[in-house]
């Protein structure tokens, strides 16, 4: 089986633009969380969706959203982005009434 | 809330010597505790599990850890270091009550010297 999928790995973007980041997750798998890590806060948790809904979320201002489609796949935005916001975002897949998450190699966010 | 203390955010241990990588958990339910590997610009890998039974749990890589209730811990363990092993490791707490989230501990980034 494929792993997780993140697109783009690497992306710059400047201090006020939006960004949108994508995650095809393992095949079978319906529900797909995001992480922010940072070197200063460590790993995390923004949101999870299941079956296009989202289950869960974490303390993130409202610039920060998701979305999940039927095929599982998920997006996350984050508009009027600020320096702050520079980090690796991980994408996670888990199998439906599994807690392990498997995870993808991220996408590498500057904001410039 | 829930809680992940790694102690010691560096170890450094010698090939073939002993690794210990510790982890305390704050929670008031029974939890599913995760250890995971990062490498430099990657994401990370799953090691090992611990969600029922066992409390022994062995995973990939040479790697295993013990699930203390009693002491709230889950410590990860490696009878012999090896070069490769170098890279940061992350306890993690899941509840089963909160669908997929996971609390993360700050991380330990593990040295192996030659």
């Amino acid at each position: 089986k494929a792993g997780v999928t993140q697109t783009p790995r690497y992306l710059i973007k400047t201090r006020g633009q939006q960004v949108t980041l994508s995650c095809s997750p393992i095949s079978g798998h319906r529900s797909v969380s995001w992480y922010q890590q940072t070197p200063g806060q460590g790993l995390q948790f923004l949101f999870e969706y299941f079956s296009e809904t989202q289950r869960n979320k974490g303390n993130f201002p409202g610039r920060f959203s998701g979305r999940q489609f039927s095929n599982s796949r998920s997006e996350m935005n984050v508009s009027t982005l600020e320096l702050g916001d520079s980090a690796l975002y991980l994408c996670a897949s888990s199998p439906s009434g599994q807690y392990e998450a498997f995870f993808g190699q991220g996408t590498r966010l500057t904001v410039v | 809330a829930q809680s992940v203390t790694q102690l010691g955010s560096h170890v450094s241990v010698s090939e073939g010597a002993l690794v210990l990588l510790r982890c305390n958990y704050s929670s008031s339910v029974p939890p599913y505790l995760f250890w995971y590997v990062q490498y430099p610009n990657q994401g990370l890998q799953l090691l090992l599990k611990y969600t029922t039974g066992a409390t022994l749990v062995k995973g990939i890589n040479g790697f295993e850890a013990e699930f203390k209730k009693s002491e709230t811990s889950f410590h990860l363990t490696k009878p012999s270091a090896h070069m490769s092993d170098a890279a940061e490791y992350f306890c993690a707490v899941a509840l089963y009550n909160q669908g997929g989230k996971l609390i993360f501990g700050q991380g330990t980034e593990l040295s192996v010297k030659p």
